[in-house]
């Protein structure tokens, strides 16, 4: 199993609404990370988790709260998020804890925030 | 400021043609350096990655060439094929403990 998989595809939320999304891989890799993408942007990296330990959080607001429950599971738990926060929610994973690996992307999960 | 640029934010090119995508840095302290290929609504995808002791890596249709001294890095894809239609992103690296740096993308369209 070579893929990173995220739910859901598509998410529709409401401001005032609590959401997660998921993601998980099977490939044994020891790190895993939430990229934020706006469209015809690069990503930009929200969470990194290494070795289910957090080890980089960058200046996210707190409406977004990551959760590792094992080394094959990331979650973002989403509160009361704004229009702003619409965008392609990517997950990824990389093999060690190095920063600089080859990573492995999900499909994403396409967000709107009305 | 922008540390990976990837300046032209399209190219068309004719199918079996040569496509030449290209990225500039400024940090010399890159050692490091992928190509992702992205479809709409989908992840990127790892193409291909080149360290700083080498100046071309190549793998099937795809070669990527580093010039250190001119901190330029440029993604051959020979032949081009419809399928290479996509947006490319270059991504850079200092050292394990330091993220990708990704630059803005360019989107390649392959006519038929």
């Amino acid at each position: 199993d070579t893929e990173v998989t995220q739910t859901p595809k598509h998410l529709v939320m409401g401001m005032t609404n609590k959401k997660s999304l998921k993601c998980e891989q099977h490939m044994g890799h020891r790190a895993m990370y939430w990229y934020k993408q706006k469209a015809k942007k690069p990503p930009e990296l929200m969470f990194v988790y290494s070795y289910e330990k957090l080890s980089i959080n960058e200046s996210v607001p707190s409406r977004f709260s990551p959760e590792c429950p094992n080394s094959s599971l990331l979650n973002l738990h989403l509160h009361a998020l704004q229009p702003e926060d619409s965008a392609l929610y990517l997950c990824a994973s990389s093999p060690g804890g190095a920063l600089n690996e080859k990573l492995f992307f999900g499909s994403g999960t396409q967000l709107s925030v009305l | 400021d922008q540390q990976v640029k990837q300046n032209s934010p399209s190219l068309s090119v004719q199918e079996g043609r040569i496509s030449i995508l290209n990225c500039d840095y400024t940090n010399s302290m890159f050692d490091y350096f992928l190509w992702y290929k992205k479809y709409p609504a989908e992840g990127p995808t790892f193409l291909i990655s080149i360290s700083s002791i080498k100046d071309k890596n190549e793998d099937g249709r795809f070669t990527v060439f580093l010039n250190k001294s001119a901190k330029h890095l440029s993604l051959h894809i020979v032949p081009s094929q419809p399928g290479d239609s996509a947006v490319y992103f270059c991504a850079a690296s200092a050292n394990s403990n330091y993220q990708l740096i990704w630059g803005a993308g360019t989107k390649l369209i392959i006519k038929p």
